[in-house]
């Protein structure tokens, strides 16, 4: 069965520093989000991805958040000047569709960021 | 965005059938009514979709009203691997998913 991968599993950076987090969406899908999870809270949408742009983002996501689908299989997270509270698990998933029928997201596992 | 409620948690035994309601009073025409479940540590996983009426797949079913301003999650004989968090999300058209804060149930033995 297809699946959403993750790259790293796990990342420690000191704050300030900058982080990619990478992902590998399914292969047909379309449209790419990512998400986080700080420990012991909600899932929280970040930005959701399709046709090469932006199509919705949270006010989560500012100015140090960046997303890029540098090529046709990776979908990437960028954090400029990390901050403590950045720590979290960030999860990507990709769908399909954006609406309705088979919309159903596909989660990977996670990256967990830990910022020193 | 349509706003559901949940309960925050629920316990059950094992072989059990649990059911969890979601109220989505805003929902909109052309929207459906998707449920997650996660584990600790993992991505949330799809468990089923639907707009209206019943809908039944391997590991659940779902039953919608005919208003459809709620839906409820039926996991038939739980067991102990199902104790996760289990989410009703409703999207209305655009791609921004917000989870509420889910239902964490746990099954005893």
């Amino acid at each position: 069965e297809p699946e959403v991968t993750q790259t790293p599993s796990h990342q420690v950076t000191q704050m300030g520093q900058e982080v990619i987090l990478r992902c590998v969406p399914i292969s047909n899908h379309l449209y790419f989000y990512w998400y986080r999870q700080i420990l012991g809270q909600k899932v929280e949408f970040l930005v959701s991805f399709y046709n090469n742009e932006i199509s919705e983002k949270s006010e989560i996501f500012d100015d140090q958040f960046s997303v890029e689908r540098p090529d046709g299989s990776n979908f990437t997270l960028k954090i400029r000047s990390t901050k403590l509270e950045d720590s979290a698990m960030y999860f990507c998933a990709s769908s399909e569709a954006g609406s309705g029928r088979d919309n159903e997201q596909f989660f990977g596992p996670g990256t967990r960021l830990t910022v020193l | 965005l349509a706003k559901t409620t949940q309960p925050i948690s629920m316990d059950s035994y094992e072989g059990q059938e649990v059911n969890i309601t979601c109220s989505h009073n805003n929902i909109a025409t052309n929207d459906y009514i998707t449920w997650y479940q996660q584990f600790p540590s993992q991505g949330p996983r799809f468990i089923i979709q639907g707009y209206k009426t019943k809908v039944t797949n391997e590991v659940a079913s779902l039953f919608i009203p005919a208003d459809r301003k709620s839906s409820t999650l039926s996991l038939p004989r739980v067991s102990l691997s199902d104790t996760a968090v289990y989410y009703c999300l409703v999207l209305e058209g655009g791609f921004k998913t917000i989870f509420g804060a889910g239902t964490r149930l746990f099954v005893k033995a």
